[in-house]
């Protein structure tokens, strides 16, 4: 199947740094990725939609300028978490939807930061 | 407003039964469905999914129902096995936009 790949698996820095993920379709290329966070026992809540080469759609109540967003290419979308805080510690999960196969989206394995 | 609803947050099934995990939605405009499979402090696994315009979808030990009027679609896993024990994840979309989660429901297959 498609693989998704997200960098850094997990990351712990200091309150008031920024913090980089990367996503990455391995096997396919993909116009949209989608940027999702995770709270402890909860749903994946949609941060953002990043398409290729335009800017990054926010949902509602998600800082953009916190969480910037920059998709590069057809295989890279970057989140930077920007000024991090304690309370933006949590499970980041990417996944890039494949350009032939417009309803499913594969989901990178997750990233975990943790900010102190 | 929560348009895809999981009611159930865990389900506990034995070894080799059948395992069936339900899932509601309210936006009839949904026209797509899939579900995903998540272990924890990992990504959501694709599993099965199936268009509005059927009413079943069926790969291997994974079946999934359809039912339009009733805004509900279930998975079914048969025979269950141990691996099979994880959260699972409905989700729907509309017209190939983003995906709306459900809340999830933890299975546990137990031997």
């Amino acid at each position: 199947g498609a693989v998704v790949s997200q960098h850094p698996s997990r990351v712990i820095c200091k309150s008031g740094t920024s913090v980089k993920i990367e996503c990455r379709s391995l096997d396919f290329q993909a116009t949209t990725m989608f940027w999702y966070r995770q709270f402890p026992k909860q749903s994946l809540m949609l941060m953002a939609t990043s398409n290729e080469g335009s800017k990054a759609t926010y949902e509602q109540g998600v800082e953009k300028d916190k969480f910037l967003i920059n998709h590069a290419s057809l295989t890279l979308s970057t989140l930077t978490v920007t000024s991090a805080h304690p309370e933006d510690s949590s499970f980041y999960i990417c996944s890039a939807r494949p350009l032939h196969l417009r309803e499913t989206q594969y989901f990178g394995p997750g990233t975990r930061l943790l900010v102190l | 407003d929560q348009q895809v609803k999981q009611n159930s947050p865990s389900l506990s099934v034995q070894e080799g039964r059948i395992s069936i995990l339900n899932c509601d939605y309210t936006n009839s405009m949904f026209d797509y469905f899939l579900w995903y499979k998540k272990y924890p402090a990992e990504g959501p696994t694709f599993l099965i999914s199936i268009s509005s315009i059927k009413d079943k979808n069926e790969d291997g030990r994974f079946t999934v129902f359809l039912n339009k009027s009733a805004k509900h679609l279930s998975l079914h896993i048969v025979p269950s096995q141990p691996g099979d024990s994880a959260v699972y994840f409905c989700a729907a979309i509309q017209g190939a936009q983003k995906l709306v989660f459900g809340q999830g429901t933890r299975l546990t297959i137990n031997p």
